[in-house]
């Protein structure tokens, strides 16, 4: 079954931190950027991060929001992407979605989310 | 940043009409634009990608259109499945951006 499945989510203190994870099975991942996107409850999409491919050296863009807090990672080698979130704040609660990039070949990627995990909800709350 | 405005937040409407949703970017993004589908407790699914290029096994009935500033989406013949919410997405510049969202229910 083709799949991504995050994890990792949970309720947390103001300035604590978290570790998401997901996992791809059943679909290409190592050739692939991945991306964390994030939505709070009742509201619209918001990009959160990419780590592009090993092709690509594995760099990463953030948005503002995040940056400085947040680091995204991969292991190809367990098809698995993470997200460490620090200094956590009220305003990170949400359903975090991994998704994958396009990309027809290791240098060739689209902007676009291609597949998407089901999400894992955090809450950060005191 | 850019930022992009969709309307109209919300509609209504009936099996078989005609939807068009609207998606407005801040700055010239040349086709760099897809739309999503989202039904409630799912992740967004891709419907249109490069502004007008239909992903595949999505019905023909989605269409996209647009370029640099001005985007649409229209379901040319709305079906029971179709009632969710949609959103567009810019990858021409980070950080990507997406849309508020435009909620289509049942009237």
């Amino acid at each position: 079954e083709v799949q991504l499945v995050a994890s990792g989510g949970g309720l947390v203190q103001p300035g604590e931190s978290l570790r998401l994870s997901c996992a791809a099975s059943g679909l290409s991942f190592s050739d692939h950027y991945m991306d964390w996107v994030r939505q709070a409850p009742g509201k619209g999409l918001e990009w959160v991060g990419r780590i592009r491919n090993r092709a690509n050296r594995y760099t990463t863009e953030y948005a503002a929001s995040v940056e400085g807090r947040f680091i995204i990672s991969r292991d190809d080698s367990q098809n698995s992407l993470f997200l460490q979130m620090d200094s956590l704040k009220t305003e990170d609660t949400a359903l975090y979605y991994c998704g994958r990039v396009r990309c027809d070949t290791p240098f060739s990627c689209s902007g676009y989310f291609d597949f998407w995990g089901q999400g894992t909800l955090v809450t950060v709350s005191s | 940043a850019i930022q992009l405005t969709q309307s109209p937040s919300s509609l209504s409407a009936s099996v078989g009409d005609r939807v068009t949703i609207t998606c407005r970017a801040s700055q010239d993004m040349s086709d760099a634009l897809a739309w999503y589908q989202q039904r409630p407790g799912k992740p967004p699914k891709v419907l249109i990608y490069d502004a007008s290029r239909l992903q595949s096994g999505v019905p023909s009935r989605f269409i996209g259109s647009g370029y640099g500033t001005y985007f649409t989406l229209t379901i040319s013949s709305l079906q029971p499945e179709d009632f969710a919410t949609y959103s567009c997405q810019q990858f021409k510049a980070y950080p990507l951006s997406f849309g508020g969202g435009t909620k289509v229910d049942i009237k």
